[in-house]
């Protein structure tokens, strides 16, 4: 069936360091691809998405890019600060139904 | 305009007991959904309602869970006898009928069985 698989945690990093979080996806038809953002003591939230191959979804200095040939949507940040840390979630779904979550990537940022 | 909201933000029962998890969405939203995170692993989809009625329930585990959605407004989730596995985190999610149907989380309910 349909799955989602990123890389597992936790990260740490320090300060202004480069972000990848990587992910992939099961390439049944053409699903929107997302990466939804949990800080602590909070919701989730959208960070970004794309719908379709080649879109760039970006956000808050972060980006990701839906490459069909290689089923992936990595998350990438230049210079990550302390206020990022959170659980980064990539996820798949299509219009009006289930979105299909990876297990989670905790990034922990040092000052 | 208010999000999501879940109620309660955390609830401690003892196995056997029951629990009610309640899911306002945000007011004009005729799909709301329900997802669970277990044990610190992926997040996974439970069920789907448009307006009242139940579009997609093949995510719920067993029968041991009931949702229900009267009315088309909030909705709620219980979980009867409970059991140690059903510990997780209780998503709610709702999206607007037409347009990109983005989902909009609430801050989930954190569920401890002992």
């Amino acid at each position: 069936g349909d799955s989602v698989t990123q890389m597992e945690g936790p990260v740490t990093l320090s300060e202004e360091a480069f972000l990848t979080i990587n992910c992939t996806y099961t390439a049944t038809g053409y699903p929107s691809l997302f990466w939804y953002v949990q800080y602590p003591g909070e919701g989730l939230q959208l960070l970004l998405k794309a719908t379709k191959a080649d879109d760039k979804g970006s956000n808050k200095g972060f980006e990701a890019t839906y490459r069909k040939e290689t089923t992936s949507f990595h998350l990438e940040k230049g210079s990550v600060q302390v206020s990022d840390s959170a659980v980064y979630f990539c996820a798949r779904g299509r219009r009006a139904s289930k979105i299909i979550f990876g297990s989670g990537t905790r990034l922990s940022i040092r000052p | 305009e208010a999000g999501v909201t879940q109620f309660p933000s955390h609830s401690v029962i003892e196995k056997g007991q029951t629990v009610t998890l309640r899911c306002d969405p945000i007011s004009g939203h005729d799909n709301l959904y329900w997802y669970r995170r277990v044990m610190g692993k992926e997040i996974k989809f439970l069920l789907h309602f448009v307006k009242e009625s139940k579009q997609d329930e093949s995510g719920m585990p067993n029968n041991r869970f009931l949702a229900e959605r009267t009315g088309g407004t909030y909705s709620t989730l219980k979980v009867q006898p409970a059991e140690l596995e059903d510990s997780g985190v209780y998503f709610c999610a709702s999206s607007l009928r037409e347009g990109d149907n983005e989902q909009f989380f609430g801050p989930g309910t954190r569920l401890t069985v002992l």
